[in-house]
């Protein structure tokens, strides 16, 4: 049973536009969120999270918006560089029921110049 | 620097000669774990380890050994690997298991394994 699902294998964006990455969770133990960022050759590298008492983090380009009634979390980055196509990795962890980090498949987001 | 080393970066063996992939971290961090990335399947944990001497299966654990006999240093051992176990595997570490700051991972650079 998938608990953290990225519906979309891949995504391509204008460069200048706005990315919307999507992940859902199934697991209500779940209460802090991350992002990671893969680029070729490279490992996963932490990119923001949020905890499950905020439903909006912002770092620069990137904002993390979590629906918990959902169990719905997006990542955007506006605006969209040539230098952010990746494969991006959603990730849930929980204090609770000491639930371990537990990783989507990923989505492929390619921008486009 | 505060990083997670693993070696070799790239391998090629043939079906059933043993192998080992060292990790390394100098963080301090209590939590390591390994995991593989396929096509399409995302990132599968292998193995984890809580602390020194503490190793525990992850998802899918089949045809892979660890051990912990120190803090920083976590290895990933094939006794008799075969060609399903051709991937990119990587080794991570954390302060913790879960929740919070504490729970994040930082990964290696990755190993990508050929089995012949």
């Amino acid at each position: 049973d998938q608990q953290v699902k990225q519906n979309s294998p891949s995504l391509s964006v204008q460069e200048g536009r706005i990315s919307i990455l999507n992940c859902d969770y199934t697991n209500s133990m779940f209460d802090y969120f991350l992002w990671y960022k893969k680029y070729p050759a490279e490992g996963p590298t932490f990119l923001i999270s949020i905890s499950s008492i905020k439903d909006k983090n912002e770092d620069g380009r990137f904002t993390v918006f979590l629906n918990k009634s959902a169990k719905h979390l997006s990542l955007h980055i506006v605006p969209s560089q040539p230098g952010d196509s990746a494969v991006y990795f959603c990730a849930a962890s929980g204090f609770s029921g000491n639930t371990p980090l537990v990783f989507g498949k990923g989505t492929r987001l390619s921008v486009i110049a | 620097e505060a990083q997670v080393t693993q070696n070799p970066r790239y391998l090629i063996t043939v079906t059933g000669k043993k192998l080992t992939v060292t990790c390394s971290q100098n963080m301090n961090h209590e939590y390591m774990s390994w995991y593989r990335q396929d096509p399409g399947l995302g990132l599968r944990q292998i193995y984890y380890s809580m602390n020194v001497e503490a190793t525990d299966k992850g998802d899918v654990p089949e045809g892979y050994k660890v051990s912990r006999k120190e803090k920083r240093n976590f290895p990933l051992i094939l006794e008799s690997p075969s060609p399903n176990q051709t991937s990119l595997y990587f080794c991570a570490s954390s302060l913790t298991r879960t929740g919070g700051r504490g729970g994040t991972q930082y990964f290696g650079p990755g190993t990508r394994l050929l089995v012949l």
